[in-house]
Protein backbone atom coordinates (compact mmCIF):
# COMPACT_ATOMS: atom_id res chain seq x y z
CA UNK A 1 0.00 0.00 0.00
CA UNK A 2 1.36 3.82 -0.90
CA UNK A 3 1.95 5.37 2.30
CA UNK A 4 1.16 8.55 1.02
CA UNK A 5 -2.70 10.78 0.49
CA UNK A 6 -2.96 12.84 -2.79
CA UNK A 7 -5.87 14.67 -4.52
CA UNK A 8 -7.55 12.73 -7.09
CA UNK A 9 -7.49 15.63 -9.86
CA UNK A 10 -6.28 19.11 -9.72
CA UNK A 11 -6.87 22.02 -12.80
CA UNK A 12 -4.21 24.76 -13.04
CA UNK A 13 -4.51 27.73 -15.51
CA UNK A 14 -1.66 27.98 -17.94
CA UNK A 15 1.25 30.23 -16.57
CA UNK A 16 0.50 30.05 -12.90
CA UNK A 17 1.62 28.25 -10.03
CA UNK A 18 0.42 24.23 -9.84
CA UNK A 19 0.94 23.54 -5.97
CA UNK A 20 -0.02 19.74 -5.41
CA UNK A 21 -0.27 18.18 -2.42
CA UNK A 22 1.01 15.42 -0.61
CA UNK A 23 0.05 13.78 3.22
CA UNK A 24 2.45 10.99 4.23
CA UNK A 25 1.77 11.77 8.14
CA UNK A 26 3.40 7.68 8.70
CA UNK A 27 6.69 8.75 7.32
CA UNK A 28 9.43 7.57 9.13
CA UNK A 29 13.05 9.25 10.10
CA UNK A 30 14.52 7.49 7.50
CA UNK A 31 12.20 8.17 4.24
CA UNK A 32 12.73 10.37 1.96
CA UNK A 33 9.54 12.06 -0.11
CA UNK A 34 10.17 11.72 -3.98
CA UNK A 35 7.78 13.38 -6.73
CA UNK A 36 7.55 11.88 -9.95
CA UNK A 37 4.84 12.16 -12.84
CA UNK A 38 3.75 9.99 -16.07
CA UNK A 39 3.47 12.00 -19.09
CA UNK A 40 0.30 9.80 -21.38
CA UNK A 41 1.51 6.89 -22.60
CA UNK A 42 4.89 7.62 -21.74
CA UNK A 43 7.04 5.96 -18.98
CA UNK A 44 7.36 8.11 -15.15
CA UNK A 45 9.49 10.84 -14.92
CA UNK A 46 11.64 12.42 -11.75
CA UNK A 47 11.02 15.28 -10.77
CA UNK A 48 12.44 16.20 -7.29
CA UNK A 49 13.00 14.64 -3.83
CA UNK A 50 13.75 16.02 -0.64
CA UNK A 51 14.01 14.67 3.22
CA UNK A 52 13.28 17.79 5.64
CA UNK A 53 14.77 20.94 3.88
CA UNK A 54 12.64 22.87 1.21
CA UNK A 55 14.12 21.99 -1.88
CA UNK A 56 14.40 23.54 -5.76
CA UNK A 57 15.11 22.33 -9.29
CA UNK A 58 15.02 23.19 -12.19
CA UNK A 59 11.54 21.34 -12.93
CA UNK A 60 9.23 22.27 -9.23
CA UNK A 61 10.15 23.23 -6.01
CA UNK A 62 9.28 20.85 -2.88
CA UNK A 63 8.22 21.94 0.34
CA UNK A 64 8.12 19.59 3.14
CA UNK A 65 6.30 20.79 6.58
CA UNK A 66 8.54 21.15 9.42
CA UNK A 67 6.74 17.71 10.93
CA UNK A 68 7.21 16.16 7.33
CA UNK A 69 4.09 14.96 7.68
CA UNK A 70 2.89 16.13 4.39
CA UNK A 71 5.14 18.43 1.46
CA UNK A 72 3.88 20.67 -1.45
CA UNK A 73 5.22 20.04 -4.75
CA UNK A 74 5.10 23.24 -6.53
CA UNK A 75 5.45 24.09 -10.46
CA UNK A 76 5.81 28.15 -10.36
CA UNK A 77 4.37 28.41 -14.31
CA UNK A 78 2.58 25.24 -15.46
CA UNK A 79 2.48 24.70 -19.06
CA UNK A 80 0.50 22.56 -21.37
CA UNK A 81 2.83 19.63 -21.58
CA UNK A 82 2.95 19.80 -17.11
CA UNK A 83 -0.30 18.34 -18.03
CA UNK A 84 0.29 14.69 -16.42
CA UNK A 85 -0.54 12.52 -13.25
CA UNK A 86 2.25 12.97 -10.64
CA UNK A 87 2.99 10.79 -7.44
CA UNK A 88 4.66 11.89 -4.29
CA UNK A 89 6.41 8.42 -2.97
CA UNK A 90 7.90 7.93 0.39
CA UNK A 91 11.01 5.65 0.16
CA UNK A 92 13.72 4.79 3.13
CA UNK A 93 17.21 6.19 2.33
CA UNK A 94 18.87 3.01 2.54
CA UNK A 95 18.56 -0.90 3.39
CA UNK A 96 15.43 -3.29 2.86
CA UNK A 97 13.08 -1.88 0.28
CA UNK A 98 15.11 1.46 -0.58
CA UNK A 99 15.01 0.68 -3.98
CA UNK A 100 11.32 0.76 -4.12
CA UNK A 101 9.23 2.81 -5.32
CA UNK A 102 5.13 2.39 -4.26
CA UNK A 103 3.32 4.37 -6.46
CA UNK A 104 -0.35 5.35 -5.52
CA UNK A 105 -3.14 6.70 -7.93
CA UNK A 106 -1.32 10.28 -7.79
CA UNK A 107 -3.24 13.62 -8.53
CA UNK A 108 -3.85 13.89 -12.18
CA UNK A 109 -3.19 17.48 -13.06
CA UNK A 110 -4.76 19.37 -15.98
CA UNK A 111 -3.08 22.79 -17.19
CA UNK A 112 -5.99 24.68 -18.66
CA UNK A 113 -5.39 27.17 -21.54
CA UNK B 1 14.79 10.51 -24.41
CA UNK B 2 15.70 9.64 -20.53
CA UNK B 3 18.81 7.36 -21.72
CA UNK B 4 16.91 4.20 -21.16
CA UNK B 5 15.55 2.64 -24.35
CA UNK B 6 12.91 -0.35 -24.42
CA UNK B 7 12.08 -2.94 -27.33
CA UNK B 8 9.55 -3.75 -29.00
CA UNK B 9 7.30 -0.51 -27.79
CA UNK B 10 4.30 -2.61 -28.87
CA UNK B 11 3.51 -6.40 -28.71
CA UNK B 12 0.93 -8.62 -29.10
CA UNK B 13 1.38 -12.45 -28.44
CA UNK B 14 -0.92 -15.33 -27.98
CA UNK B 15 -1.16 -17.29 -24.55
CA UNK B 16 1.21 -19.80 -26.04
CA UNK B 17 3.87 -17.76 -27.72
CA UNK B 18 7.29 -17.06 -26.33
CA UNK B 19 8.54 -13.78 -26.41
CA UNK B 20 11.28 -11.28 -24.80
CA UNK B 21 11.07 -8.10 -23.76
CA UNK B 22 14.62 -5.66 -24.04
CA UNK B 23 15.58 -2.79 -21.98
CA UNK B 24 19.07 -1.21 -22.37
CA UNK B 25 20.13 1.88 -20.12
CA UNK B 26 23.14 4.46 -21.14
CA UNK B 27 23.38 6.12 -18.44
CA UNK B 28 26.46 4.16 -17.04
CA UNK B 29 24.01 2.67 -13.78
CA UNK B 30 24.13 0.08 -11.73
CA UNK B 31 20.94 -0.62 -11.08
CA UNK B 32 17.67 -1.99 -13.44
CA UNK B 33 14.23 -2.50 -12.60
CA UNK B 34 11.05 -4.33 -14.18
CA UNK B 35 8.07 -2.35 -13.05
CA UNK B 36 4.56 -3.62 -14.69
CA UNK B 37 1.46 -1.15 -15.14
CA UNK B 38 -2.34 -2.05 -15.65
CA UNK B 39 -4.92 -0.52 -16.58
CA UNK B 40 -6.35 1.51 -13.91
CA UNK B 41 -3.68 0.03 -11.30
CA UNK B 42 -0.47 1.39 -9.76
CA UNK B 43 2.64 0.50 -11.17
CA UNK B 44 4.17 -2.84 -9.61
CA UNK B 45 7.59 -3.62 -9.24
CA UNK B 46 8.69 -6.62 -10.38
CA UNK B 47 12.37 -7.60 -10.34
CA UNK B 48 15.41 -5.23 -9.28
CA UNK B 49 18.95 -5.99 -10.44
CA UNK B 50 21.97 -4.71 -8.88
CA UNK B 51 25.26 -5.10 -10.36
CA UNK B 52 23.77 -8.08 -12.61
CA UNK B 53 22.25 -9.88 -9.78
CA UNK B 54 18.91 -10.31 -8.65
CA UNK B 55 18.24 -8.02 -5.18
CA UNK B 56 14.20 -8.55 -5.47
CA UNK B 57 11.42 -10.30 -6.79
CA UNK B 58 7.88 -9.31 -5.57
CA UNK B 59 6.26 -12.58 -5.94
CA UNK B 60 5.86 -12.90 -9.62
CA UNK B 61 5.07 -15.68 -11.48
CA UNK B 62 7.32 -17.98 -12.96
CA UNK B 63 6.01 -17.42 -16.52
CA UNK B 64 8.06 -14.24 -16.00
CA UNK B 65 11.40 -14.79 -15.95
CA UNK B 66 14.06 -11.94 -15.87
CA UNK B 67 17.50 -11.90 -17.25
CA UNK B 68 20.27 -9.16 -16.58
CA UNK B 69 23.18 -10.15 -18.80
CA UNK B 70 25.58 -6.88 -18.04
CA UNK B 71 24.55 -4.13 -16.11
CA UNK B 72 23.49 -1.83 -19.61
CA UNK B 73 21.12 -4.66 -20.49
CA UNK B 74 17.82 -6.71 -19.01
CA UNK B 75 15.48 -8.68 -20.48
CA UNK B 76 11.96 -9.86 -19.47
CA UNK B 77 11.22 -13.25 -20.94
CA UNK B 78 7.53 -14.39 -21.10
CA UNK B 79 5.88 -17.87 -21.78
CA UNK B 80 2.42 -19.09 -21.26
CA UNK B 81 1.13 -15.52 -20.22
CA UNK B 82 -2.54 -14.90 -19.35
CA UNK B 83 -4.82 -12.49 -21.04
CA UNK B 84 -4.73 -10.62 -17.55
CA UNK B 85 -0.87 -10.13 -17.93
CA UNK B 86 -1.71 -7.66 -20.91
CA UNK B 87 0.48 -4.57 -19.46
CA UNK B 88 2.39 -1.63 -19.81
CA UNK B 89 5.78 -3.18 -18.97
CA UNK B 90 7.95 -0.33 -17.86
CA UNK B 91 11.96 -0.53 -17.43
CA UNK B 92 13.91 1.34 -15.12
CA UNK B 93 17.62 2.56 -13.96
CA UNK B 94 19.15 4.48 -11.19
CA UNK B 95 23.11 4.67 -10.32
CA UNK B 96 22.62 2.49 -7.38
CA UNK B 97 19.77 -0.46 -5.90
CA UNK B 98 19.08 1.93 -3.48
CA UNK B 99 17.47 5.48 -2.38
CA UNK B 100 18.13 8.15 -2.51
CA UNK B 101 18.88 7.38 -6.13
CA UNK B 102 16.52 8.62 -9.03
CA UNK B 103 15.31 5.95 -11.38
CA UNK B 104 15.28 6.81 -15.29
CA UNK B 105 12.13 4.97 -16.67
CA UNK B 106 12.00 3.81 -20.32
CA UNK B 107 8.97 4.53 -22.29
CA UNK B 108 7.47 1.00 -22.15
CA UNK B 109 6.42 -1.98 -23.88
CA UNK B 110 2.69 -2.04 -24.11
CA UNK B 111 1.80 -6.11 -24.13
CA UNK B 112 -1.51 -7.56 -25.46
CA UNK B 113 -1.81 -10.86 -24.35
CA UNK B 114 -4.68 -13.11 -26.49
Amino acid sequence: DAKTTQPPSMDCAEGRAANLPCNHSTISGNEYVYWYRQIHSQGPQYIIHGLKNNETNEMASLIITEDRKSSTLILPHATLRDTAVYYCIVSPHSGAGSYQLTFGKGTKLSVIP
Amino acid sequence: ETGVTQTPRHLVMGMTNKKSLKCEQHLGHNAMYWYKQSAKKPLELMFVYSLEERVENNSVPSRFSPECPNSSHLFLHLHTLQPEDSALYLCASSQEAGGPSEQFFGPGTRLTVL
